[in-house]
């Protein structure tokens, strides 16, 4: 079993609907990342939380340290939202491990 | 501003033969790693470094080699490629090595026949 595991692996959706991605996770952590991949191959740091909720734009991300969950929600979604986001967690005085990803597909 | 700098973007190995995968950052950033991303798989560290002069293994370290002489770059270097070896490379910076923001380059994907 990965130490980091997101759902769904595959998520379509209409342009303005909600979005949520979660990660969750087996391991204590002192950080967790969200990162975007973008259809050309990049890849954008979203967020980087060790607790609570951030807040960019149409992006939100939440984590719950005691559930071992993260959450990444995008509000009125748009074609250009249509990327891979992947959950990476660093275990307490380790390296970063990373998920799958999480193809999400936004039609207008 | 550049940011992470990778080269090259495409490369056709035949098995065997060797090449180097370059990233250079211009952030003056202390953390600098290698990643390989295979279908169906998380990104897995190959090998990182903390600084000048200092490098060490991560997960998949086999059959690659790095080496940090200076703060700017991080060369990758395969010394006898396998086509277990295909796949995307990607170079990352990060001011320290719990940085609050990862930079990636651009990726490199690499075939090896």
């Amino acid at each position: 079993k990965n130490e980091v595991e997101q759902s769904p692996q595959n998520l379509t959706a209409q342009e303005g609907e909600f979005i949520t991605i979660n990660c969750s996770y087996s391991v204590g952590i002192s950080a967790l990342h969200w990162l975007q991949q973008h259809p050309g191959g990049g890849i954008v740091s979203l967020f980087m939380l060790s607790s609570g909720k951030k807040k960019h734009g149409r992006l939100i991300a939440t984590i719950n340290i005691q559930e071992k969950h993260s959450s990444l929600h995008i509000t009125a979604s748009h074609p250009r939202d249509s990327a891979v986001y992947i959950c990476a967690v660093r275990p307490s005085g380790s390296r970063l491990t990373f998920g799958e990803g999480t193809q999400l597909t936004v039609n207008p | 501003n550049a940011g992470v700098t990778q080269t090259p973007k495409f490369q056709v190995l035949k098995t065997g033969q060797s090449m180097t995968l370059q990233c250079a950052q211009d952030m003056n950033h202390e953390y600098m790693s290698w990643y390989r991303q295979d279908p169906g798989m998380g990104l897995r560290l190959i090998h990182y470094s903390v600084g000048a002069g200092i490098t060490d293994q991560g997960e998949v370290p086999n059959g690659y080699n790095v080496s940090r002489s200076t703060t700017e770059d991080f060369p990758l270097r395969l010394l006898s490629a396998a086509p277990s070896q295909t796949s995307v490379y990607f170079c990352a910076s990060s001011p320290t090595l719990a940085g609050e923001k990862l930079f990636f380059g651009s990726g490199t994907q690499l075939s090896v026949l």
